[in-house]
């Protein structure tokens, strides 16, 4: 079975500092991963995935991430925070397959200081 | 055009009581997910229907909970006999056909059980 494990609940960081958002997954076929951001007050919306092709993603406001099967990690990186970024983080994985349901990680809620 | 669109936005009601939630998807997505968002935790799937396949329902936690797609458009997620646990935050999203990983959500229906 697969699943995600985002491994802080929270991030604080300081502006114009880099933003490491850590994602793990397990996952019995290649799987696809993605991460989702909720801004405050607004809709979930998608800021990057990953679909087998280039391990590593680029997505929208500058983030984005590694694939590393040898680590079944997909961590969220931004070189330099912005008070813009303050929002929940989700993980998520889908195996290849039949199977369309999205597996959510529980969040990460970056904080970003002035 | 228009996003996935919700109502109400809020909903307050008493134990007991039957509740019906609505999701307007983007015209033309065949997909459609319903998912629940408890504080505190991520998003946990409930319900996907898929243009006239039968639905996947296995996310739904228990009988009190159905939901129906009319015309492979507007779908109505009811909850029977509420219970305080399914207080939280019920969201809605579509996707297009063949592109099930990129999902657009709603704003979500905020469900409180007093």
């Amino acid at each position: 079975a697969q699943s995600v494990t985002q491994l802080d609940s929270h991030v604080s960081v300081s502006e114009g500092t880099p933003v490491l958002l850590r994602c793990n997954y397990s996952s019995s076929y290649s799987p696809s991963l993605f991460w989702y951001v909720q801004h405050p007050n607004k809709g979930l919306q998608l800021l990057l995935k990953y679909t087998s092709a280039a391990t590593l993603v680029k997505g929208i406001n500058g983030f984005e991430a590694e694939f590393k099967k040898s680590e079944t990690s997909f961590h969220l990186t931004k070189p330099s925070a912005h008070m813009s970024d303050a929002a929940e983080y989700f993980c998520v994985v889908r195996n290849a397959g039949n199977n369309r349901k999205l597996i959510w990680g529980l969040g990460t809620s970056l904080a970003v200081n002035p | 055009g228009a996003g996935v669109s919700q109502s109400p936005s809020n909903k307050v009601t008493e134990k007991g009581k039957d509740v019906e939630l609505r999701c307007d998807p983007i015209s033309g997505h065949t997909a459609l997910y319903w998912y629940r968002q408890s504080l505190g935790q991520g998003l946990e799937f409930l319900i996907y229907f898929q243009g006239n396949s039968a639905p996947d329902k296995s996310g739904l936690p228990s009988d009190r909970f159905s939901a129906e797609r009319t015309g492979g458009s507007v779908s109505t997620l009811t909850i029977q006999r509420t219970q305080q646990e399914d207080s939280a935050v019920y969201l809605c999203a579509s996707s297009r056909r063949g592109s099930t990983d990129t999902q657009y959500f709603g704003p979500g229906t905020r469900l409180t059980v007093l």
